[in-house]
C-alpha cells in the first residue's frame, strides 16, 4: 500500500515571494506522483504529474515539482506566488492499482 | 461542457434519509471515482469502478451503494442517512491506468 504525507497542514507567504510545498511518500514499488489545486467551493484540478522521465516536472500556473527517488519526496515550488494562488495543494500518489491516495492537504496562504 | 459534472451541488437532509448523488462525465473515460472529503479537507477513496469491475473500499459502510447504468455514470446511493456522512462527495474518472485524475465541483452533503 502507498501512503502520502504533506508536512505543512498551512503555509502563509507574502506576495512575489517563493514557496515550497513538501511532500513525501511511501510505497513498495514504482510510483505516480500528482500535486492538484483545490480553489475554494470547487473539484480539484491537476497542477503536474510525474509518470516517467525527467525527475523536474514543470506545471501551469509557474508550478514545478522535482522527484527524488532517494528521499521519496516530490515537493512544489513556485518562484514567485500571487494571491491568486491561494488554495489548497494535494499531493497524490498512485501505484500498482492506479488509484490514487491523497495527501492530507497544505493550505497556502498568500498575504498582500 | 462539463466534463464531469454531479448533481446535486447541495443537499440538505435529515438522519435516518435515503439520498442519491448522480455523476455523468463526457469525457470518454473507462474509470469513474467517489471520494469523500472531510471537514478537514481529507480526501479518502470510497470506490473506483472500471469496466463494470466494482473495487469497494473496505472501510465504507454498506449505506453506500454505487451504481453504474454505463461507463459514463457512477451514481451514489446512501442509506439511513447519519450525521458523520456530512462531507463533500467527490466524483472523478480518469483513463485507468497511472493518469490524472478529473473531477466534479462536489456535492455537498448535510445530514441534520
Amino acid at each position: 500500500a502507498q501512503s502520502v504525507t504533506q508536512l505543512d497542514s498551512q503555509v502563509p507567504v507574502f506576495e512575489e515571494a517563493p514557496v515550497e510545498l513538501r511532500c513525501n511518500y511511501s510505497s513498495s514499488v514504482s510510483v505516480y506522483l500528482f500535486w492538484y489545486v483545490q480553489y475554494p467551493n470547487q473539484g480539484l484540478q491537476l497542477l503536474l504529474k510525474y509518470l516517467s522521465g525527467s525527475t523536474l516536472v514543470k506545471g501551469i500556473n509557474g508550478f514545478e515539482a522535482e522527484f527524488n527517488k532517494s528521499q521519496t519526496s516530490f515537493h512544489l515550488r513556485k518562484p514567485s506566488v500571487h494571491i491568486s494562488d491561494t488554495a489548497e495543494y494535494f499531493c497524490a500518489v498512485s501505484a500498482g492499482s492506479y488509484i490514487p491516495t491523497f495527501g492530507r492537504g497544505t493550505s497556502l496562504i498568500v498575504h498582500p | 461542457d462539463t466534463a464531469v459534472s454531479q448533481t446535486p451541488k447541495y443537499l440538505v437532509t435529515q438522519m435516518g434519509n435515503d439520498k442519491s448523488i448522480k455523476c455523468e462525465q463526457n469525457l470518454g473515460h473507462d474509470t469513474m471515482y467517489w471520494y469523500k472529503q472531510d471537514s478537514k479537507k481529507f480526501l479518502k477513496i470510497m470506490f473506483s469502478y472500471n469496466n463494470k469491475e466494482l473495487i469497494i473500499n473496505e472501510t465504507v459502510p454498506n449505506r453506500f451503494s454505487p451504481k453504474s447504468p454505463d461507463k459514463a455514470h457512477l451514481n451514489l446511493h446512501i442509506n439511513s442517512l447519519e450525521l458523520g456522512d456530512s462531507a463533500v462527495y467527490f466524483c472523478a474518472s480518469s483513463h485507468g491506468g497511472p493518469g490524472e485524475l478529473f473531477f466534479g465541483e462536489g456535492s455537498r452533503l448535510t445530514v441534520l
